[in-house]
């Protein structure tokens, strides 16, 4: 089992431009979340998908947007990027079995937005 | 609101010691999860408790629901132990789905 992957690692846009960003669920994980964490902050929570339908919603303008697919596999997008959306953005996933609902984290995106 | 506040958000120990980080939450937050985070790298989850203690090597945490207050030991800490500690909790919502708040982090640094 590979854990939580993230793509890419690092990126680097300009203001104004648009991001992706992607994730790959743990095997057997339904549930995906994205956080942002800028530096010397604790990780935001921007949102969560289960079933390809957004659930819950963070504190984050329309400008962030997600989508989740059939295999579970998520992505996060970011139009007109600001300088202050230069973060680490980390994905989570979980099942959404409440009793197990210990969330797994992958390596994140460090985007720079100059 | 829910929150979640650490305790110190810098500490600096010497190899050897025994190292406490703390963690206060409020009401709405259930359990909570002790997360490690390297230089630049992604979160490592420590634990996840709802009572009692957790074990694991040289990591110890504890959790007193009534107090909402939990703490992470590290005995015999190491240079390799320098990391961010983060305390995070789960709110759930009507919809049965959950976000984690996360606490600030500590920033541990470990001295040889």
């Amino acid at each position: 089992d590979a854990g939580v992957t993230q793509s890419p690692t690092h990126l680097i846009k300009t203001r104004g431009q648009q991001v992706t960003l992607r994730c790959s669920p743990k095997s057997g994980h339904d549930t995906v979340s994205w956080y942002q964490q800028a530096l010397g902050q604790g990780p935001q929570f921007i949102f969560q998908y289960y079933e390809e339908e957004e659930r819950q919603r963070g504190n984050f303008p329309d400008r962030f947007s997600g989508h989740q697919f059939p295999n579970y596999s998520s992505e996060l997008n970011v139009n007109a990027l600001l300088l202050g959306d230069s973060a680490l953005y980390l994905c989570a996933s979980s099942s959404l079995d409440r009793d197990t609902n210990e969330q797994y984290f992958g390596p994140g995106t460090r985007l720079t937005v100059t | 609101k829910n929150e979640v506040e650490q305790s110190p958000q810098n500490l600096t120990a010497q190899e050897g010691e025994f190292i406490t980080i703390n963690c206060s939450y409020s009401v709405g937050i259930s359990a909570l999860h002790w997360l490690q985070q390297h230089p630049g790298g992604g979160i490592v989850s420590l634990f996840m408790l709802s009572s009692g203690k957790k074990k694991h090597g040289r990591l110890i945490a504890t959790i007193n629901i009534q107090e909402k207050h939990s703490s992470l030991h590290i005995t015999a800490s190491h240079p390799r132990d320098s990391a961010v500690y983060i305390c995070a909790g789960p709110t759930y919502s009507g919809a049965g789905s959950y976000q984690l708040t996360f606490g600030k982090g500590t920033k541990l640094s470990v001295i040889p």
